[in-house]
């Protein structure tokens, strides 16, 4: 079965600083990629995700890298602000049979004022 | 609108005795998740729903996990027989559209999940 591997488990940043969370996945078959942030107390919630006909995708202060050669995937947060503060999960989605995510052990992401 | 609720938020039980979790997803939404959540841990996926028809079940850790959805909106896991190791946080999550495989690329929307604890 798939297996998301997550680094780091915790990062400490400045706000202002960038943040850069790093996974990689071992199914091949894997397509889909999804960036979940979950803040105390609540479910995780969809950030950005990126599909696999697509190396970099971006939203305002949030970008998403893959590279399928590699099966890493990355998030990269700019200008970072004390309410990123929160727990960050990729997961990968498998591209054959019944579709289900397996998700990364996630990244406590601390940003300092 | 409402986002998806889960109830009790908290459980404990005692060692042997059954738990029944319910979620309510959001209203519309066809498919159905249910994730298992260790403290530190990201979701592990045990079993999916499209409607009222449980298609994945293949992450259940054994027969005394089942889940249902009868009516194909709200959903009950149930463990029966609990075991300490069975403490966690239970999260569903649900989906606008149906899951029949292959790529999904559906957004799933996460509940607050229920804390189960098990002395």
């Amino acid at each position: 079965g798939e297996n998301v591997e997550q680094h780091p488990s915790t990062l400490s940043v400045q706000e202002g600083d960038s943040a850069v969370i790093k996974c990689t996945y071992s199914d091949s078959a894997s397509n889909y990629f999804p960036w979940y942030k979950q803040e105390l107390g609540k479910g995780p919630q969809l950030i950005i995700d990126i599909r696999s006909n697509v190396g970099e995708k971006k939203d305002q202060r949030i970008a998403v890298t893959l590279n399928k050669t590699a099966k890493h995937f990355s998030l990269h947060i700019t200008e970072t602000q004390p309410e990123d503060s929160a727990v960050y999960f990729c997961a990968a989605e498998r591209n054959s049979g019944y579709s289900t995510l397996t998700f990364g052990k996630g990244t406590m992401l601390l940003v300092s004022p | 609108g409402a986002g998806v609720s889960q109830s009790p938020r908290y459980k404990v039980t005692k060692r042997g005795q059954d738990v029944a979790l319910r979620c309510d997803p959001i209203s519309g939404h066809v498919s159905l998740y249910w994730y298992r959540q260790a403290l530190g841990q990201g979701p592990e996926f045990l079993t999916y729903f499209n409607y009222e028809a449980q298609q994945d079940k293949s992450g259940l850790p054994n027969d005394r996990f089942s889940a249902e959805r009868p009516e194909g909106s709200i959903s009950t896991l149930t463990i029966q027989r609990t075991e300490q190791r069975d403490s966690a946080m239970y999260r569903c999550a649900s989906s606008p559209t149906p899951n029949f495989g292959g790529l999904s690329y559906n957004e799933q929307f996460f509940g607050p999940g229920t804390r189960l604890t098990v002395l």
